[in-house]
């Protein structure tokens, strides 16, 4: 079965610095995807950054990006120039790709247990 | 704007009496899931729907059920809710089958 583990439960960081969340997963499968989602407090998860697995290139959006290191199963988040806006509970979570013959099991996403930011100014 | 919605955001139930929660879209999505977040934890798939084919997970207790009487709404239903059934019940489409989840604002249940 697989796993998704984020071992830091708090984390937190000075605004306009830069953070790194941790993240590790473990499968078997070699076609899956990582994302990280961000649920700010009493407001809905929202997509920060996604990852194929078949992609060797690391995913960027705007300040957020990942360090996916594939033979390591770590798959972590570096938020750069911290806005206070940031602070929110992230989650690192997995999901198989897709294959017609899977069914529902590709659908399913797999979250890891969080990790909650706060933002200093 | 497109979006997913659910309702109410919070709900106050007895133990043992039958509740339901809502979830809509205006984004058009085939799939529909519904995850159960309990406090602290990581959110947990209970079930989605790929168009009108129901998918439930093996370990979604038998008390939860759900409807999805047409593409834009897609209904909870806890048939006996007990305390430990207290959570944030979170709603979520994608496009179709492997694609990206958009979630809603989700519904925080407690359970008296």
């Amino acid at each position: 079965a697989q796993t998704v583990t984020q071992s830091q439960p708090e984390m937190s960081v000075q605004e306009a610095e830069t953070v790194t969340l941790g993240c590790t997963y473990d499968t078997s499968e070699s076609d899956y995807y990582l994302f990280w989602y961000k649920q700010p407090p009493s407001r809905q998860m929202i997509l920060v950054i996604r990852q194929e697995a078949y992609k060797q290139q690391n995913a960027t959006e705007n300040r957020f990006s990942v360090n996916f290191q594939k033979a390591a199963k770590s798959f972590s988040l570096k938020i750069s120039d911290s806005q206070l806006g940031d602070a929110a509970m992230y989650f690192c979570a997995y999901r198989r790709g897709f294959r017609p013959n899977y069914g529902g099991a590709t659908n399913k996403l797999i979250f890891g247990t969080g990790t909650l930011l706060a933002v200093q100014p | 704007d497109a979006m997913v919605i659910q309702n109410p955001r919070y709900q106050v139930t007895q133990f043992g009496k039958p509740v339901t929660l809502s979830c809509s879209q205006t984004l058009n999505h085939n799939v529909m899931y519904w995850y159960q977040q309990k406090s602290s934890q990581a959110p947990k798939l209970l079930f989605h729907y790929y168009d009108k084919d129901f998918n439930n997970e093996a370990d979604t207790p038998d008390n939860f059920q759900s409807r999805r009487p047409n593409t834009s709404f897609c209904f909870l239903d806890i048939r006996s809710p007990g305390l430990g059934d207290a959570a944030m019940y979170l709603c979520a489409t994608s496009r179709t089958r492997g694609e990206t989840q958009y979630f809603g604002p989700g519904t925080r249940l407690l359970v008296l």
